[in-house]
């Protein structure tokens, strides 16, 4: 079955500490997104990746850092820099940038303590 | 910048008939999607309007008026699997769609 897989889906770390946030796509995409979600409110974009070896800051890239070496996975890392990294991660695809319809993973739930 | 306003919450019953409303404000426009979420789950999309007028996908339909920076998604004979968070997402001059705050739906028997 062709989807995305988020790794793993509860995350627990200390405060201070890097943590990096898993996103594999088979839908053979070029597209892929980060996207923060808190409680209660809409997706806000952290990162964005048009094409491999390539990606843009989007709204909320402070304290966040991303790589795409390959087509089927976009990494978001976490750091140390982000003052409030307590959120719910989404990573998404699409055909292309700025398609109308996008494919998420089920979410990783980060919990900084 | 962009902007989209939702109402936050709203609750209905089984059977019913519910519209969740969504105006925005943006710098140019190329579409408006429409995305549902359940708790703690991945937001599936629902559809897509880019132009004027309406749009069925079996129970649900979107609508959208660009003259007034309007749209709607309309669920018709409500179920209780429809309890969930509804999105709007609008594209503007930037490359990507942006996300509305969301509209909490909730389905009473």
């Amino acid at each position: 079955d062709g989807g995305i897989t988020q790794s793993p889906k509860y995350l627990f770390r200390k405060e201070g500490q890097n943590v990096t946030l898993s996103c594999e796509q088979n839908l053979n995409h070029d597209a892929m997104y980060w996207y923060r979600q808190d409680p209660g409110q809409g997706l806000r974009l952290i990162y964005y990746s048009q094409i491999v070896n390539d990606f843009q800051k989007g709204d909320i890239a402070e304290g966040y850092s991303v790589s795409r070496e390959k087509k089927e996975s976009f990494p978001l890392t976490v750091t140390s820099a982000q003052k409030n990294p307590t959120a719910f991660y989404l990573c998404a695809s699409s055909p292309i940038q700025g398609d109308p319809e996008a494919f998420f993973g089920q979410g990783t739930r980060l919990t900084v303590v | 910048g962009q902007s989209l306003e939702q109402p936050s919450e709203v609750t209905a019953v089984e059977g019913a008939i519910v519209q969740i409303n969504c105006t925005y404000q943006t710098s140019g426009f190329y579409g408006l999607s429409w995305y549902q979420q359940h708790d703690g789950g991945a937001p599936t999309f629902l559809s897509y309007n880019g132009l004027d007028g309406l749009e069925e996908t079996g129970r649900f339909s979107s609508f959208l008026s660009r003259s007034d920076s309007y749209g709607y998604l309309l669920l018709q004979e409500l179920q209780m699997k429809d309890s969930a968070s509804y999105f709007c997402a609008v594209r503007g001059d930037g490359q990507n769609f942006v996300f509305g705050p969301g509209t909490r739906l909730s389905v009473l028997p």
